[in-house]
C-alpha cells in the first residue's frame, strides 16, 4: 500500500535553531501532503497543506513564518520549524491523499518528536 | 467550520464488553467519515471510511460504524473487544473548506481494555 516516510523520528534542539522534517511519499506522487501537530493526549490539530509547486495553505493561527512548509516535488515536502523555542516542542505528523477510482484516503508518516530545549 | 467531536474522552472496559464511541460533527454539506485508530507508539492506522452507500460501514478488526445523516453522526461499535483493542481511536471528517479538502479530527477517544 502507499505509503509515507517521515524523518527524523526524533529530534531535540536548541532554543532558537531551526530544525526540518521531511515526508516522503515511497511509492505514490503526492500533490497534496498535510501537516498536523499532536500535543501530548491530544487531537490533530491540521497546520497547513502542502501543494506541489505552490504555496502551502496555512490554517488559522498558524504562523507561516514559523513554520515553512516547501513542496517541491511531488514526493517530497518539509516543514522547517524556524527558531524554535520550547513552545513548539510537539508531535509533527504529516499526511498524504491517496487517490483512488471512486474514493480516496490518507496515509500517514511515523510522526516526529520535537523537544526544543 | 467544521468540526469533530467525540463525546468519550477515556474509555475502559473489560475483554468482550462490547463497544460504541459517539463522533458528530458540524457541516452542512456531503462530507466523508473517517474512523482511525493510533496505538501506542505507532502510526495512525485507518479502520474504516463512509463514503456513500450504505450507511452501516463494515472495517478492518471487527469494527463497524454506522452513519446518521440526521443525526450527523458516525459512531464507532465493536461487540466484542479483546486487550489488543487497547488504543487512541479518532474520529474524522474531510469537507470541501475554502477550496481545500482537508481532514478534520475529533478529540480522540483513548480506550483502555483490561483482561
Amino acid at each position: 500500500g502507499a505509503v509515507v516516510s517521515q524523518h527524523p523520528s526524533r529530534v531535540i534542539c536548541k532554543s532558537g535553531t531551526s530544525v526540518k522534517i521531511e515526508c516522503r511519499s515511497l511509492d505514490f506522487q503526492a500533490t497534496t501532503m498535510f501537516w498536523y501537530r499532536q500535543f501530548p493526549k491530544q487531537s490533530l490539530m491540521l497546520m497547513a497543506t502542502s501543494n506541489e509547486g505552490s504555496k502551502a495553505t496555512y490554517e488559522q493561527g498558524v504562523e507561516k513564518d514559523k513554520f515553512l512548509i516547501n513542496h517541491a516535488s511531488l514526493t517530497l515536502s518539509t516543514l522547517t520549524v524556524t527558531s524554535a523555542h520550547p513552545e513548539d516542542s510537539s508531535f509533527y505528523i504529516c499526511s498524504a491523499r491517496i487517490m483512488g477510482s471512486v474514493s480516496y484516503g490518507y496515509t500517514f508518516g511515523s510522526g516526529t518528536r520535537l523537544t526544543v530545549v | 467550520a467544521q468540526s469533530v467531536s467525540q463525546h468519550n474522552h477515556h474509555v475502559i472496559l473489560s475483554e468482550a464488553a462490547s463497544l460504541e464511541l459517539g463522533c458528530n460533527y458540524s457541516y452542512g454539506g456531503t462530507v466523508n467519515l473517517f474512523w482511525y485508530v493510533q496505538y501506542p507508539g505507532q502510526h495512525l492506522q485507518l479502520l474504516l471510511k463512509y463514503f456513500s452507500g450504505d450507511p452501516l460501514v463494515k472495517g478492518i478488526k471487527g469494527f463497524e460504524a454506522e452513519f446518521i445523516k440526521s443525526k450527523f453522526s458516525f459512531n464507532l461499535r465493536k461487540p466484542s473487544v479483546q486487550w489488543s483493542d487497547t488504543a487512541e481511536y479518532f474520529c474524522a471528517v474531510n469537507a470541501a473548506s475554502g477550496g481545500y479538502n482537508k481532514l478534520i479530527f475529533g478529540a480522540g477517544t483513548r480506550l483502555a481494555v483490561h483482561p
